[in-house]
């Protein structure tokens, strides 16, 4: 079945730690995205990429970093300069710029 | 930038009635509005979208309203079920914006049998 893997579901990070978040998609998307998700607020921007090798800030980026080396794979890294990471993650691609996002599942990150 | 405000932020309704749900937005070169559906520990799924050039679409028990003018959009859920139980959101973008969805914050919806 197409679609959109994140992994892990669950993931927790100590001080000062970098942790990352995968995406995997076997969609043939071009564009690839990640929000986060806080309790009671919308989905927010972190990164965007349309296309291999090149990505975009989105409304939320200090404290994140993203590479696109492969088109199915768009990891996270949350950086310790990310001073409060706890969040649902939410990877997203999309055939087209500007519709039909598919999501992943979702990585809840939480603070030891 | 774009702004979208979504009301309620939760809705209660009894299996069988209807459930409507309203956002606004501000950025008057908006011109594609999605509507996603959210379960619990699960990521949104798209369940019905809307462009600006038609002012109504309906997908079976789903429905989804445009007015231009007033910049607002809404989603109508005719008949619930329980299995409707979940976290809607709107989104509105730009064809000339790249990836910039503004999604509005969700409204809780519990359909009690």
């Amino acid at each position: 079945d197409g679609g959109i893997t994140q992994s892990p579901k669950y993931l927790f990070r100590k001080e000062g730690q970098n942790v990352t978040l995968s995406c995997e998609q076997n969609l043939n998307h071009d564009a690839m995205y990640w929000y986060r998700q806080d309790p009671g607020q919308g989905l927010r921007l972190i990164y965007y990429s349309q296309i291999v090798n090149d990505f975009q800030k989105g409304d939320i980026a200090e404290g994140y970093s993203v590479s696109r080396e492969k088109k199915e794979s768009f990891p996270l890294t949350v950086t310790s300069a990310q001073k409060n990471p706890t969040a649902f993650y939410l990877c997203a691609s999309s055939l087209n710029s500007w519709e039909k996002l598919f999501f992943g599942s979702g990585t809840q990150l939480s603070v030891l | 930038g774009e702004n979208v405000e979504q009301h309620p932020s939760t809705l209660s309704v009894q299996e069988g009635d209807s459930a409507v749900i309203k956002c606004t937005y501000s950025d008057s070169a908006s011109n594609y509005f999605p509507w996603y559906k959210q379960e619990l520990g699960k990521g949104p799924q798209l369940i019905i979208d809307i462009r600006s050039n038609v002012g109504e679409k309906k997908d079976q028990r789903i429905a989804v309203t445009l007015n231009k003018t007033a910049k607002h959009f809404s989603l109508h859920i005719t008949e619930t079920q329980p299995e409707d139980s979940a976290v809607y959101f709107c989104a509105a973008s730009r064809t000339d914006s790249w990836g910039k969805f503004q999604f509005g914050a969700g409204t809780q919806v519990v359909v009690t049998p």
